[in-house]
Protein backbone atom coordinates (compact mmCIF):
# COMPACT_ATOMS: atom_id res chain seq x y z
CA UNK A 1 0.00 0.00 0.00
CA UNK A 2 0.72 3.70 -0.36
CA UNK A 3 3.79 4.72 2.45
CA UNK A 4 3.97 8.55 2.61
CA UNK A 5 6.96 10.07 4.83
CA UNK A 6 7.25 14.27 6.06
CA UNK A 7 9.25 15.97 7.09
CA UNK A 8 10.65 17.79 9.39
CA UNK A 9 8.62 16.49 12.08
CA UNK A 10 8.85 19.73 13.80
CA UNK A 11 10.02 23.30 12.45
CA UNK A 12 10.47 26.96 14.25
CA UNK A 13 10.57 29.80 12.20
CA UNK A 14 10.70 33.35 12.52
CA UNK A 15 7.39 35.54 12.16
CA UNK A 16 7.27 37.13 8.41
CA UNK A 17 10.22 33.77 7.22
CA UNK A 18 8.99 31.53 4.87
CA UNK A 19 8.38 27.45 6.19
CA UNK A 20 8.90 24.41 3.47
CA UNK A 21 7.68 21.23 4.46
CA UNK A 22 8.30 18.33 2.39
CA UNK A 23 6.65 15.09 1.55
CA UNK A 24 7.49 11.78 -0.10
CA UNK A 25 5.32 9.01 -1.58
CA UNK A 26 5.71 5.56 -2.86
CA UNK A 27 2.52 4.92 -4.71
CA UNK A 28 2.99 5.62 -8.65
CA UNK A 29 -0.75 5.50 -9.21
CA UNK A 30 -1.32 8.45 -6.58
CA UNK A 31 -2.88 11.57 -7.83
CA UNK A 32 -4.49 13.05 -5.11
CA UNK A 33 -2.68 15.15 -2.71
CA UNK A 34 -3.90 17.26 -0.60
CA UNK A 35 -2.58 19.13 2.95
CA UNK A 36 -4.45 19.43 6.16
CA UNK A 37 -3.76 21.93 8.77
CA UNK A 38 -4.51 20.76 12.63
CA UNK A 39 -4.50 23.00 15.26
CA UNK A 40 -4.15 22.07 18.99
CA UNK A 41 -7.33 19.59 19.81
CA UNK A 42 -9.11 20.69 16.59
CA UNK A 43 -10.20 18.91 13.38
CA UNK A 44 -7.84 18.51 10.50
CA UNK A 45 -8.67 21.26 7.60
CA UNK A 46 -8.11 21.42 4.43
CA UNK A 47 -5.91 24.17 3.53
CA UNK A 48 -4.67 23.83 -0.47
CA UNK A 49 -4.34 19.89 -2.59
CA UNK A 50 -2.51 19.63 -5.56
CA UNK A 51 -4.06 16.61 -8.34
CA UNK A 52 -1.35 15.20 -10.92
CA UNK A 53 -1.89 16.71 -13.78
CA UNK A 54 -0.49 20.52 -12.84
CA UNK A 55 2.94 20.91 -11.38
CA UNK A 56 2.09 23.38 -8.65
CA UNK A 57 -1.07 25.31 -7.36
CA UNK A 58 -1.12 28.78 -5.07
CA UNK A 59 -3.46 30.35 -2.70
CA UNK A 60 -2.88 33.34 -1.45
CA UNK A 61 0.56 32.86 0.90
CA UNK A 62 0.80 29.05 0.49
CA UNK A 63 1.64 27.01 -2.68
CA UNK A 64 2.37 23.40 -3.22
CA UNK A 65 4.31 21.41 -5.58
CA UNK A 66 4.38 18.20 -6.98
CA UNK A 67 7.31 16.47 -8.86
CA UNK A 68 5.73 13.14 -9.99
CA UNK A 69 9.13 11.88 -11.23
CA UNK A 70 10.66 12.06 -8.19
CA UNK A 71 7.50 11.03 -5.97
CA UNK A 72 7.78 14.21 -3.69
CA UNK A 73 5.02 17.24 -3.10
CA UNK A 74 6.06 20.16 -0.56
CA UNK A 75 4.47 23.02 0.87
CA UNK A 76 5.20 26.29 0.91
CA UNK A 77 4.08 28.93 3.50
CA UNK A 78 5.47 32.53 2.93
CA UNK A 79 5.35 35.58 5.03
CA UNK A 80 4.31 33.20 7.91
CA UNK A 81 2.00 34.94 10.93
CA UNK A 82 1.45 32.84 14.62
CA UNK A 83 -1.73 31.56 13.38
CA UNK A 84 -0.25 29.96 11.11
CA UNK A 85 1.06 27.87 14.19
CA UNK A 86 -0.03 24.40 13.77
CA UNK A 87 0.40 20.78 12.60
CA UNK A 88 0.44 20.04 9.34
CA UNK A 89 -0.30 16.78 7.24
CA UNK A 90 0.41 15.73 3.99
CA UNK A 91 -1.69 13.04 2.38
CA UNK A 92 -1.61 10.79 -0.95
CA UNK A 93 -4.40 9.05 -2.38
CA UNK A 94 -5.52 7.43 -6.06
CA UNK A 95 -8.61 7.36 -7.81
CA UNK A 96 -9.02 3.87 -7.58
CA UNK A 97 -12.07 2.32 -5.94
CA UNK A 98 -10.17 2.03 -2.42
CA UNK A 99 -8.91 5.48 -2.83
CA UNK A 100 -8.31 6.27 1.04
CA UNK A 101 -6.01 9.29 2.25
CA UNK A 102 -2.51 8.13 3.37
CA UNK A 103 -1.60 10.58 5.94
CA UNK A 104 2.61 11.67 6.70
CA UNK A 105 3.05 11.73 10.36
CA UNK A 106 2.88 15.32 10.48
CA UNK A 107 4.99 19.04 11.52
CA UNK A 108 4.57 20.78 14.15
CA UNK A 109 5.10 24.37 12.91
CA UNK A 110 5.80 26.84 15.47
CA UNK A 111 6.61 30.61 13.87
CA UNK A 112 7.64 33.03 16.77
CA UNK A 113 7.18 36.76 16.89
CA UNK B 1 -18.28 24.26 10.96
CA UNK B 2 -17.30 21.08 8.14
CA UNK B 3 -20.87 19.76 8.97
CA UNK B 4 -19.64 16.56 9.50
CA UNK B 5 -21.20 16.02 13.23
CA UNK B 6 -19.74 13.32 15.87
CA UNK B 7 -21.03 12.12 19.05
CA UNK B 8 -20.09 11.66 21.74
CA UNK B 9 -17.18 14.52 22.19
CA UNK B 10 -15.81 12.92 25.13
CA UNK B 11 -16.00 9.23 26.64
CA UNK B 12 -14.34 7.71 29.77
CA UNK B 13 -14.95 4.02 29.84
CA UNK B 14 -12.75 0.79 31.72
CA UNK B 15 -10.88 -1.74 29.76
CA UNK B 16 -12.39 -4.81 28.85
CA UNK B 17 -16.01 -2.51 27.50
CA UNK B 18 -17.63 -1.81 24.40
CA UNK B 19 -18.02 1.63 23.09
CA UNK B 20 -19.95 3.13 19.85
CA UNK B 21 -18.95 6.29 18.11
CA UNK B 22 -21.38 7.97 15.64
CA UNK B 23 -21.16 10.09 12.87
CA UNK B 24 -23.26 12.15 11.04
CA UNK B 25 -21.53 13.46 7.46
CA UNK B 26 -22.46 16.54 5.68
CA UNK B 27 -25.52 17.11 3.73
CA UNK B 28 -25.35 14.91 0.84
CA UNK B 29 -21.92 13.06 0.89
CA UNK B 30 -22.14 9.79 0.18
CA UNK B 31 -18.77 8.33 1.56
CA UNK B 32 -17.59 8.57 5.73
CA UNK B 33 -14.28 7.67 6.64
CA UNK B 34 -12.79 7.18 10.26
CA UNK B 35 -9.70 7.79 11.50
CA UNK B 36 -7.98 7.04 14.58
CA UNK B 37 -5.67 9.76 16.03
CA UNK B 38 -3.42 8.41 18.73
CA UNK B 39 -1.54 11.11 21.09
CA UNK B 40 1.30 13.08 19.37
CA UNK B 41 0.89 10.72 16.18
CA UNK B 42 -0.52 11.00 13.06
CA UNK B 43 -4.42 9.69 10.87
CA UNK B 44 -3.98 6.22 10.80
CA UNK B 45 -7.21 5.32 7.94
CA UNK B 46 -9.62 2.51 9.92
CA UNK B 47 -12.46 2.19 7.30
CA UNK B 48 -14.46 3.81 4.55
CA UNK B 49 -18.33 3.31 3.40
CA UNK B 50 -19.31 4.67 0.33
CA UNK B 51 -23.93 4.70 -0.12
CA UNK B 52 -23.93 2.19 2.52
CA UNK B 53 -21.24 -0.38 1.45
CA UNK B 54 -17.74 -0.94 2.87
CA UNK B 55 -15.47 0.69 -0.04
CA UNK B 56 -11.91 0.49 1.67
CA UNK B 57 -9.92 -1.23 4.75
CA UNK B 58 -6.80 -0.29 6.77
CA UNK B 59 -5.71 -0.94 10.19
CA UNK B 60 -8.63 -1.69 11.89
CA UNK B 61 -8.43 -4.15 14.51
CA UNK B 62 -10.94 -7.27 14.65
CA UNK B 63 -12.53 -5.87 17.70
CA UNK B 64 -13.51 -2.76 15.52
CA UNK B 65 -16.25 -2.71 13.42
CA UNK B 66 -17.93 -0.49 11.42
CA UNK B 67 -21.61 -0.08 9.05
CA UNK B 68 -23.20 3.07 7.50
CA UNK B 69 -26.85 2.69 7.72
CA UNK B 70 -29.63 3.85 5.06
CA UNK B 71 -29.20 7.44 6.09
CA UNK B 72 -26.15 7.27 5.40
CA UNK B 73 -24.63 8.39 9.34
CA UNK B 74 -22.04 5.65 10.55
CA UNK B 75 -20.91 4.19 13.93
CA UNK B 76 -17.59 2.45 15.04
CA UNK B 77 -18.00 0.06 17.47
CA UNK B 78 -14.75 -0.35 19.63
CA UNK B 79 -14.75 -3.81 21.81
CA UNK B 80 -12.73 -5.39 24.27
CA UNK B 81 -11.26 -2.03 24.75
CA UNK B 82 -7.65 -1.69 25.85
CA UNK B 83 -5.43 1.05 27.60
CA UNK B 84 -3.84 1.41 23.81
CA UNK B 85 -7.36 2.23 21.94
CA UNK B 86 -7.14 5.89 23.83
CA UNK B 87 -7.36 8.09 21.51
CA UNK B 88 -8.86 10.56 19.06
CA UNK B 89 -10.99 9.06 16.64
CA UNK B 90 -12.08 11.03 13.53
CA UNK B 91 -14.90 10.68 11.09
CA UNK B 92 -14.70 12.26 7.75
CA UNK B 93 -17.18 12.59 4.84
CA UNK B 94 -16.88 13.45 1.54
CA UNK B 95 -19.59 13.55 -1.58
CA UNK B 96 -17.82 10.76 -3.46
CA UNK B 97 -16.29 7.39 -3.14
CA UNK B 98 -12.88 8.40 -4.31
CA UNK B 99 -11.26 11.66 -2.30
CA UNK B 100 -9.91 12.63 -5.91
CA UNK B 101 -13.13 14.06 -6.70
CA UNK B 102 -14.45 14.93 -3.46
CA UNK B 103 -12.13 16.49 -0.60
CA UNK B 104 -12.36 14.79 3.13
CA UNK B 105 -14.10 16.88 5.35
CA UNK B 106 -13.26 16.04 9.16
CA UNK B 107 -16.13 15.80 12.02
CA UNK B 108 -14.53 17.48 15.77
CA UNK B 109 -13.58 13.84 16.51
CA UNK B 110 -14.67 11.86 19.54
CA UNK B 111 -11.32 11.86 22.33
CA UNK B 112 -11.51 8.33 23.43
CA UNK B 113 -9.98 7.38 27.24
CA UNK B 114 -9.85 3.88 28.06
CA UNK B 115 -8.85 3.74 32.03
Amino acid sequence: GENVEQHPSTLSVQEGDSAVIKCTYSDSASNYFPWYKQELGKRPQLIIDIRSNVGEKKDQRIAVTLNKTAKHFSLHITETQPEDSAVYFCAASNTGTASKLTFGTGTRLQVTL
Amino acid sequence: DSGVTQTPKHLITATGQRVTLRCSPRSGDLSVYWYQQSLDQGLQFLIQYYNGEERAKGNILERFSAQQFPDLHSELNLSSLELGDSALYFCASSLYGSSYNSPLHFGNGTRLTVT
